[in-house]
């Protein structure tokens, strides 16, 4: 257990919508990242959040966005959603964000797009 | 821009056996470099990192070390169980300010066999 947690564990929506997904740091860290799994792209960067303020994106589609809240939790929001975002979509957390730091996973979500 | 290169698979031993997952990678600067395993169905979890040139990192008898020179970090075990089934990453970051998230190879499946 990393300490890091994500719900939901899945999610099945269709075409069109919208959903959030949430994500609790490990206890201390304050650095929340997104990343996108799938079977064509494989692990992508998506965003990445420090107490509170947008750090840097990586790969992220205009169509979702992010936050993260005093209490250092975070959501990310992917709206009108295409059948290919279906994918895992995990969060990640460390201490400070530095390059060095180790970055712990959650156990993911599991998006299907119908 | 930056990436990382590493054999896919599925790659399979027997139980015993050596171990060697080749990872290199392209770097406009000085990067952390990461091993993450994937079990089935669950997040990623970091198995060993090295932060600068000839840093050894180990762990659980998995060990690499960071080659400038080649821009390699190669994984390696001497004697590999039925229970190393997984998908292992490779992975750098890289400061652009600090900031970055991981940037992935594609993974390699590991399956041992008994």
């Amino acid at each position: 257990d990393s300490g890091v947690t994500q719900t939901p564990k899945h999610l099945i929506t269709a075409t069109g919508q919208r959903v959030t997904l949430r994500c609790s740091p490990r206890s201390g860290d304050l650095s929340v990242y997104w990343y996108q799994q799938s079977l064509d792209q494989g692990l992508q960067f998506l965003i990445h959040y420090y107490n509170g303020e947008e750090r840097a994106k990586g790969n992220i589609l205009e169509r979702f966005s992010a936050q993260q809240f005093p209490d250092l939790h975070s959501e990310l929001n992917l709206s009108s959603l295409e059948l290919g975002d279906s994918a895992l979509y995990f969060c990640a957390s460390s201490v400070a964000g530095g390059i060095t730091d180790t970055q712990y996973f959650g156990p993911g979500t599991r998006l299907t797009v119908l | 821009g930056d990436s990382v290169t590493q054999m896919e698979g599925p790659v399979t031993l027997s139980e015993e056996a050596f171990l060697t997952i080749n990872c290199t990678y392209t770097a406009t600067g000085y990067p952390s470099l990461f091993w993450y395993v994937q079990y089935p169905g669950e997040g990623l979890q970091l198995l060993l990192k090295a932060t600068k040139a000839d840093d050894k990192g180990s762990n659980k008898g998995f060990e690499a070390t960071y080659r400038k020179e080649t821009t390699s970090f190669h994984l390696e075990k001497g004697s590999v169980q039925v229970s190393d089934s997984a998908v292992y990453f490779c992975a750098l970051t890289l400061s652009g300010g600090g900031a970055d998230g991981l940037t992935f190879g594609k993974g390699t499946h590991l399956i041992i066999q008994p």
